[in-house]
């Protein structure tokens, strides 16, 4: 079975600054999708950005980016110009191929400092 | 259009109660999730719908949980006699065909609380 690794229980950042949440995952199949997903306090949870594992190329969302290592089972993404809003819970997802339900990992919780 | 949404927010139920929550997908949306989220763990996955069929109910703790989806939107997640290890938070998310990625909308989830 695929597992998703979030070690970073809590990270925080000033305000403006860059951060980097790291998501390993183990898996032996060649085709897959990863996420990330933002959970803000008491608020749902929503996609940040998604990497398709065929796709050489990282993933961009505005300020959200990740980096995909394929080989190391790596996925983390990088947050540039951190703001308030996004303090949140983060969880890396994964999907494989062929089914449909999403694995997460334990979640990141992100504090911004003004 | 509306998202997804779920009732109730909240439950408090006493050990042994049944409960039953509902989700109400994304208008068109053909698959639905059930996940449940421990307090400060990542969402685990229950059970899943492809219109009203069950799919995969691989992730039901045990026979105290049953889903159902009769007529291929609204769902209800439902718990018989339950524990305080039921206490969690319950989130649906939907997602369409169309989209091969299936990326899934989320809830704002139901907190079950178990006393």
């Amino acid at each position: 079975a695929q597992t998703v690794t979030q070690s970073q229980p809590e990270m925080s950042v000033q305000e403006a600054e860059t951060v980097t949440l790291s998501c390993t995952y183990d898996t032996s199949e060649s085709d897959y999708y990863l996420f990330w997903y933002k959970q803000p306090p008491s608020r749902q949870m929503i996609l940040v950005i998604r990497q398709e594992a065929y796709k050489q190329q990282n993933a961009t969302e505005n300020r959200f980016s990740v980096n995909f290592q394929k080989a190391a089972k790596s996925f983390s993404l990088k947050i540039s110009d951190s703001q308030l809003g996004d303090a949140a819970m983060y969880f890396c997802a994964y999907r494989s191929e062929g089914a449909q339900k999403l694995v997460f990992g334990q979640g990141t919780r992100l504090t911004i400092n003004p | 259009g509306a998202g997804v949404s779920q009732s109730p927010r909240y439950k408090v139920a006493k050990r042994g109660q049944d409960v039953a929550l509902r989700c109400d997908p994304i208008s068109g949306h053909v698959s639905l999730f059930w996940y449940q989220q421990a307090l400060g763990q990542g969402p685990e996955f229950l059970t899943y719908f492809q219109n009203e069929a069950q799919l995969d109910k691989s992730g039901l703790p045990s026979d105290r949980f049953f889903a159902e989806r009769p007529e291929g939107s609204v769902s209800t997640l439902k718990i018989q006699r339950t524990q305080q290890e039921d206490s969690a938070v319950y989130l649906c998310a939907s997602s369409t065909d169309r989209n091969p990625i299936y990326e899934q909308y989320f809830g704002p989830g139901t907190r079950l609380t178990v006393t």
